[in-house]
């Protein structure tokens, strides 16, 4: 199984709403990752969690909020977003680097996230 | 800085024909490299990934890369329109499980 799930694939919210996305993976995957993904640009990486800690954050501002529940489960709770905030959220897994080969990470097929 | 560096394109080939696709990157240190399709409104999908000096194929594509000059391509052979998205290049650095993307090349092909 080389699947990575993210629900929900759509999500529309206001400036002053809570709302959380949700990621699972099954490849027995130790590393996780948040993604956030403008039109026509790369992905823009977030989070990552090593062995369900959080490892990088790059800079990210506090109304975005990580968690990792398990080694198969990742959150991004979403508090007091700004339109500027809208983009398509990919969440991805991999190995756990080791020096070798075997670390690509797969992605799943992202929210799209608007916020009004 | 590190950086990953591709032509934005469009890059247009006739169908049948073989695409090369270019990569160069900053990083001598990097150990892992990758190639992402990505069709419009969907995810990222990996295609290859090449850690050593030389040529990797999978079907109808190949990896190379060139740790001395820093560049990685991808070929792709007997190009069909199916085949028109963007390809994202993706480069790790060792010891960190963070990716450093290239901004993509479009990739047109017509019939």
């Amino acid at each position: 199984d080389t699947e990575v799930t993210q629900t929900p694939k759509h999500l529309v919210m206001g400036m002053t709403n809570k709302k959380s996305l949700k990621c699972e993976q099954h490849m027995g995957h130790r590393a996780m990752y948040w993604y956030k993904q403008k039109a026509k640009k790369p992905p823009e990486l977030m989070f990552v969690y090593s062995y369900e800690k959080l490892s990088i954050n790059e800079s990210v501002p506090s109304r975005f909020s990580p968690e990792c529940p398990n080694s198969s489960l990742l959150n991004l709770h979403l508090h007091a977003l700004q339109p500027e905030d809208s983009a398509l959220y990919l969440c991805a897994s991999s190995q756990v680097w080791t020096g070798n080969w075997g670390d690509e990470q797969f992605f799943g097929p992202g929210t799209r996230l608007t916020v009004l | 800085q590190k950086e990953v560096e591709q032509n934005s394109g469009p890059l247009s080939v006739p169908e049948g024909a073989i695409a090369s696709l270019n990569c160069t990157y900053s990083d001598r240190g990097s150990q892992s490299f990758f190639w992402y399709r990505q069709y419009s409104g969907k995810s990222p999908e990996l295609i290859m990934s090449i850690y050593s000096n030389g040529d990797k194929e999978d079907g109808r594509f190949t990896a190379q890369l060139n740790k001395a000059s820093q560049y990685v391509s991808l070929l792709i052979r007997d190009s069909q329109p199916s085949d028109s998205a963007t390809y994202l290049c993706a480069v790790k650095a060792g010891g960190y499980n963070k990716l450093i993307f290239g901004a993509g090349t479009r990739l047109a092909v017509h019939p």
